[in-house]
């Protein structure tokens, strides 16, 4: 599968590091999205790209900092996290609806272990 | 915001039989309704979804129905497979070029042979 990659699969972090997850996608899709999926709790989404734009932020830490430099790619850096900030971070990319579908296509996500 | 309620969280059937998840949402505005399916250690993957502008949607042994009124939609698996053990999520949002999904919590649904 390799519609949308996600790196590195496993990290673990210490709260005074610093890291970064990438995503890309290669879908052609102009919307991507970070979720966080913790054990027992609903996916949480996190930021929405869309069109390169950040267009939803929910309320989520500073220490977590989405960036997006084109359509194809999405970052998101770490800085001081928490213990409680360990979970499995899934990002997504979907196809503008108006040209296309809905569906959101989930990367493999990285299990984020912080110690 | 959007709330959207799932339930069973957990659900175990015999093989051919039939499984139903149930999920409420809050957002009247809500027209978009997704459901993923996650196996263990996998990504979830969109099964099927369903807009507000009908009632049922079938795909094969799947099936999701809308009650616009009452805010609730469902999830139907007919002669359920052990491969259809999974965690199954549903979820709501608004289409509007881009859609920020909110999710229930999840059903994990076991299929005995």
């Amino acid at each position: 599968e390799t519609g949308v990659t996600q790196t590195p699969r496993h990290l673990v972090m210490g709260m005074t590091n610093k890291k970064s997850l990438k995503c890309e996608q290669h879908l052609g899709h102009n919307a991507m999205y970070w979720y966080k999926q913790s054990a027992k709790k609903p996916l949480e989404l996190m930021f929405v790209y869309s069109l390169e734009e950040r267009v939803e932020n929910n309320s989520v830490p500073s220490r977590f900092s989405p960036e997006c430099p084109n359509s194809s790619h999405l970052f998101l850096h770490l800085h001081t996290l928490q213990p409680e900030d360990s979970a499995l971070y899934l990002c997504a990319s979907s196809q503008d609806p108006t040209g296309g579908s809905d569906e959101q296509y989930f990367g493999p996500g990285t299990r984020l272990t912080v110690t | 915001g959007e709330n959207v309620e799932q339930h069973p969280s957990t659900l175990s059937v015999q093989e051919g039989d039939s499984a139903v998840i149930k999920c409420t949402y809050s957002d009247s505005a809500s027209n978009y309704f997704p459901w993923y399916k996650q196996e263990l250690g996998k990504r979830p993957q969109l099964i099927i979804d369903i807009r507000s502008n009908v009632g049922e949607k079938k795909d094969q042994r799947i099936a999701v129905t809308l009650n616009k009124t009452a805010k609730h939609f469902s999830l139907h698996i007919t002669e359920t497979q052990p491969e259809d053990s999974a965690v199954y999520f549903c979820a709501a949002s608004i289409s509007s070029g881009y859609s920020t999904l909110t999710f229930g919590k999840g059903t994990m649904l076991l299929v005995s042979p």
